[in-house]
């Protein structure tokens, strides 16, 4: 049984980086996609980007300047850096598990991170 | 890159009633289309997968058709316990686009 476990800073000022990290426990790391997504209070979903367990990337065209997503595929964690965040990064983030070709969808418990002077 | 145009944007029902909302694509994804359901306060719930397979423990008032570019999902009978938000996304290739929610609320 797949867990994603997300940490990381809840509470960060202008300008700062934030950094998560989601923890796969249970299942396979190979044969998925790992991505970020956020949800802004009282606003729809936005995904932000994906990684494999070898490394490839994508981004959404809106954030990738500022995005970086790694991996430790022997650890099976991935991490999550946004750069220069401001209040309209805060969000709560979700890390999530999804299929290349067959499978379902997964996602972690999501992460409430706060951007505030 | 695919746009996911959802609809309604809202919608009001009575107890009992069907209610369909759609997800339509800009281009063809084939069946990689899944819902969720957000209730206030919580995590998305994967309600279908593969645009059709009901995820595990999902009521089977539930269900969703289409592939390609059209979609919808169906609740057969609506409760008061479906009371949420819905999302449709797409997740054949990124970017894995959300469609812009559909809000259900009873009459």
């Amino acid at each position: 049984q797949v867990q994603l476990q997300q940490w990381g800073a809840g509470l960060l000022k202008p300008s700062e980086t934030l950094s998560l990290t989601c923890a796969v426990y249970g299942g396979s790391f190979s044969g998925y996609y790992w991505s970020w997504i956020r949800q802004p209070p009282g606003k729809g979903l936005e995904w932000i980007g994906e990684i494999n367990h070898s490394g490839t990337t994508n981004y959404s065209p809106s954030l990738k300047s500022r995005v970086t997503i790694s991996v430790d595929t022997p650890k099976k964690q991935f991490f999550l850096i946004l750069s220069s965040v401001s209040a309209a990064d805060t969000a709560v983030y979700y890390c999530a598990r999804y299929p290349i070709l067959t499978g379902y969808p997964f996602w972690g418990q999501g992460t409430l991170v706060t951007v505030s002077s | 890159d695919i746009q996911m145009t959802q609809s309604p944007s809202s919608l009001s029902a009575s107890v009992g009633e069907r209610v369909t909302i759609t997800c339509r694509a800009s281009q063809g994804i084939s069946s990689f289309l899944a819902w969720y359901q957000q209730k206030a306060g919580r995590v998305p719930k994967l309600l279908i997968y593969a645009a059709s397979t009901l995820q595990s423990g999902v009521p089977s008032r539930f269900s969703g058709s289409g592939s390609g570019t059209d979609f919808t999902l169906t609740i057969s009978s609506l409760q008061p316990e479906d009371v949420a938000t819905y999302y449709c996304q797409k997740y054949n290739s990124a970017p894995l686009t959300f469609g812009g929610g559909t809000k259900v609320e009873i009459k």
